[in-house]
């Protein structure tokens, strides 16, 4: 039973441009969401997060979005450059059910093109 | 400033076997969670450890168990392999509490292939 979903497997985008990654998720106790990213070889590295009180978090180029009543979040990265190529994973959990264990996606891996 | 140091990097075992996954935090981390990702998915979580005891854990059988030692560094064993234990095998350190607010460390995994 796969709770969090991120349904494209690949994104390609020209550098400078806008990418949007998807996930949706179908458990509404998940109270906080998280993204990392991964390269190859490489174990997950943290990249943003935001709490389910909000509904929008930014960090530099990186901004994540959340609508609770879709139960779907959004990460953008304005502009895109090639050094973001990687593995996207979108993760939830709900302090409730317990906090430490993080639910993951499937991953959607975004290529930009120089 | 080292990060998440897992042991070892590949590994492979004959399916009935036991096998031993190691892990070292971050320097200033005092908790150490262990995730199953098999080929194609996302990151699954095992279990948690914090001051040397099991403080959460997943979905996982009684064939997976941990420890913790007292300088925060921590094992993952897994008792008769299945061929479905085939993975990659991710060690992820945080403060304790913190790592929803604040993100764990990973470490880049050990592989582990049963045959």
């Amino acid at each position: 039973d796969q709770q969090v979903k991120q349904n494209s497997p690949s994104l390609s985008v020209q550098e400078g441009r806008i990418s949007i990654l998807n996930c949706d998720y179908t458990n509404s106790m998940f109270d906080y969401f998280l993204w990392y990213k991964k390269y190859p070889a490489e174990g997950p590295t943290f990249l943003i997060s935001i709490s389910s009180i909000k509904d929008k978090n930014e960090d530099g180029r990186f901004t994540v979005f959340l609508n609770k009543s879709a139960k779907h979040l959004s990460l953008h990265i304005v502009p895109s450059q090639p050094g973001d190529s990687a593995v996207y994973f979108c993760a939830a959990s709900a302090r409730e059910t317990g906090a430490n264990n993080l639910f993951f996606g499937t991953g959607t891996r975004l290529t930009v093109i120089p | 400033d080292a990060g998440v140091t897992q042991s070892p990097t590949h590994l492979i075992k004959t399916r009935g076997q036991q096998v031993t996954l190691r892990c070292s935090p971050k320097s200033g981390h005092d908790t150490v969670s262990w995730y199953q990702q098999a080929l194609g998915q996302g990151p699954q979580f095992i279990f948690q450890y914090y001051e040397e005891e099991e403080r959460q854990r997943g979905n996982f059988p009684d064939r997976f168990s941990g420890h913790q030692f007292p300088n925060y560094s921590s094992e993952l064993n897994v008792n008769a392999l299945l061929l479905g234990d085939s993975a990659l095998y991710l060690c992820a350190s945080s403060l304790f509490g913190g790592g929803r607010d604040y993100g764990y460390t990973f470490g880049s995994g050990t592989r582990l292939t049963v045959v």
